[in-house]
């Protein structure tokens, strides 16, 4: 069964401080990862896409890393902001597939405390 | 780049009436849209694929003839949900991709806060 698990489901983190977000997938065939901000009651925003053959991406403070062996991803913030406070959403896409294709983990919770 | 936009943010109607919501590509043309649904704390799950000039695709478990679907033009979709029930509220997000992102970046709306009582 094609399935995308995060972990934690939520972390508390004081600004400044860096953290780092799981997520497992086995998702086949494997086409690629998606690393999505969403803020509470909006639509998620991209982050990072990666496809089988990168290994790590960065956008900003944010840095994603993926290992197409295990089937595991992260998500690296550093030098966390307020604004961080959001869901991040692990999405892995069928390889060829349409849209309609894509599998969605729960997300993660995170809230940056002053 | 790319913006879909989602109209309205936020909504409350009665039990029993009818409420539709409007997906818009705002600088380029979707032939496809799709329709997801997020209860809370919950991941997003597609509930249907819009198809310009045709019919949509609905999954497994999604009524049609409840969340229709009209992909009248190549940049709006629109998902009206008949005879809403308070089961039916729910946070409904549409997405599209641009021609030259096939499988690649999808862009999604800033999501409708449905409300039934």
């Amino acid at each position: 069964k094609n399935q995308v698990e995060q972990s934690p489901q939520s972390l508390i983190i004081l600004e400044g401080k860096n953290c780092t977000l799981q997520c497992n997938y086995t998702v086949s065939p494997f086409s690629n990862l998606r690393w999505y901000k969403q803020d509470t009651g909006r639509g998620p925003v991209s982050l990072t896409i990666m496809t089988f053959s990168e290994n790590t991406k960065s956008n900003g403070r944010y840095t994603a890393t993926l290992d197409a062996d295990t089937k595991q991803s992260s998500l690296h913030i550093t030098a966390s902001q307020l604004s961080d406070s959001a869901s991040y959403i692990c999405v892995v896409s069928f390889r060829g597939g349409s849209q309609g294709n894509l599998i969605f983990g729960k997300g993660t919770k995170l809230s940056v405390k002053p | 780049g790319a913006v879909v936009s989602q109209h309205p943010s936020r909504v409350i109607c009665k039990s029993g009436t009818s409420v539709k919501i409007e997906c818009r590509s705002l600088d380029f043309q979707a032939t496809t849209m799709f329709w997801y649904r997020q209860f809370p704390k919950q991941s997003l799950m597609l509930m249907a694929t819009s198809n310009e000039g045709s019919k949509a695709t609905y999954e497994q478990g999604v009524e049609k003839d409840k969340f229709l679907i009209n992909h009248a033009s190549l940049t709006l979709s629109t998902l009206t949900v008949t005879s809403a029930h308070p089961e039916d509220s729910s946070f409904y997000i549409c997405s599209a991709r641009p021609p030259s992102r096939q499988n690649t970046e999808a862009f999604f709306g800033q999501g409708t806060r449905l409300t039934v009582v």
